[in-house]
C-alpha cells in the first residue's frame, strides 16, 4: 500500500512566522502535490512537483513556496505565514501514469495566530 | 477551464436509506479521468473509483454505484442501504489527458445516522 505521510496532524504558529510543512511518500512517485481544503472550497491545488528539485504553480501559490531535493520528501513553506492561511493542509503523490490515483496524506491542520 | 460542481453540501440520511451524491464536471477536452474520494473523520482521502471518459459503462462495488452520463456531464455516486461507517465528507475530481492535475468538486458531507 502506498503510504503518505505528514509530519504534523495539528500544527499552531503565529503571524509572521515561517511554517514547514513536510510530506514523505514511500512508493517512489514522480508526482507530488500540496492542496489547501477549506469549507465549500474543495481542495485548491497550491504547487506540484513531477520531479526531483522541479515545482509548477498550482491554483492558489500566492504567498507558499515548495521545496524537492529528494524524489520522496516534498515541503511547503508558508514564507511568512498570515491568519488567512489557516486550513487543513493535504499533500498527495502519484505516479507518472495518468491512470493512477493521486494518494493521500492525513492532513495538516493548521492555525495560525 | 476545468469545473466541477457538487450541489449538494450536506445530506443527512438514516441508516439503510439509499442516498446519491452528484458531480457535475465542465471540460472541453474529449479524454479525460472522473473520481471520487471519500474524506473519513480522519482525514485521509480515499481513492473509490476511477472513470474514463471514453467508458461510459457504470459500475458497481458492493453497496456503490456510480452513474457516469456524458451527455448531461454528470457522475454520480449512489449508496445503497447505507451504513453510519458512510459518513464522510465525498469529493469528485476531474482530471483532462494533458498532466495530473485535479480539479476538485466542493465535496458533499454525508451524515447516516443509526
Amino acid at each position: 500500500d502506498v503510504k503518505v505521510t505528514q509530519s504534523s496532524r495539528y500544527l499552531v504558529k503565529r503571524t509572521g512566522e515561517k511554517v514547514f510543512l513536510e510530506c514523505v511518500q514511500d512508493m517512489d512517485h514522480e508526482n507530488m502535490f500540496w492542496y489547501r481544503q477549506d469549507p465549500g472550497l474543495g481542495l485548491r491545488l497550491i504547487y506540484f512537483s513531477y520531479d526531483v528539485k522541479m515545482k509548477e504553480k498550482g491554483d492558489i501559490p500566492e504567498g507558499y513556496s515548495v521545496s524537492r531535493e529528494k524524489k520522496e520528501r516534498f515541503s511547503l513553506i508558508l514564507e511568512s505565514a498570515s491568519t488567512n492561511q489557516t486550513s487543513m493542509y493535504l499533500c498527495a503523490s502519484s505516479s507518472s501514469d495518468i491512470y493512477q490515483p493521486q494518494h493521500f496524506g492525513d492532513g495538516t491542520r493548521l492555525s495560525i495566530l | 477551464a476545468q469545473k466541477v460542481t457538487q450541489a449538494q453540501t450536506e445530506i443527512s440520511v438514516v441508516e439503510k436509506e439509499d442516498v446519491t451524491l452528484d458531480c457535475v464536471y465542465e471540460t472541453r477536452d474529449t479524454t479525460y479521468y472522473l473520481f471520487w474520494y471519500k474524506q473519513p473523520p480522519s482525514g485521509e482521502l480515499v481513492f473509490l473509483i476511477r472513470r474514463n471518459s471514453f467508458d461510459e459503462q457504470n459500475e458497481i462495488s458492493g453497496r456503490y454505484s456510480w452513474n457516469f452520463q456524458k451527455s448531461t456531464s454528470s457522475f454520480n455516486f449512489t449508496i445503497t442501504a447505507s451504513q453510519v461507517v458512510d459518513s464522510a465528507v465525498y469529493f469528485c475530481a476531474l482530471r483532462n489527458n494533458a498532466g495530473n492535475m485535479l480539479t476538485f468538486g466542493g465535496g458533499t458531507r454525508l451524515m447516516v445516522k443509526p
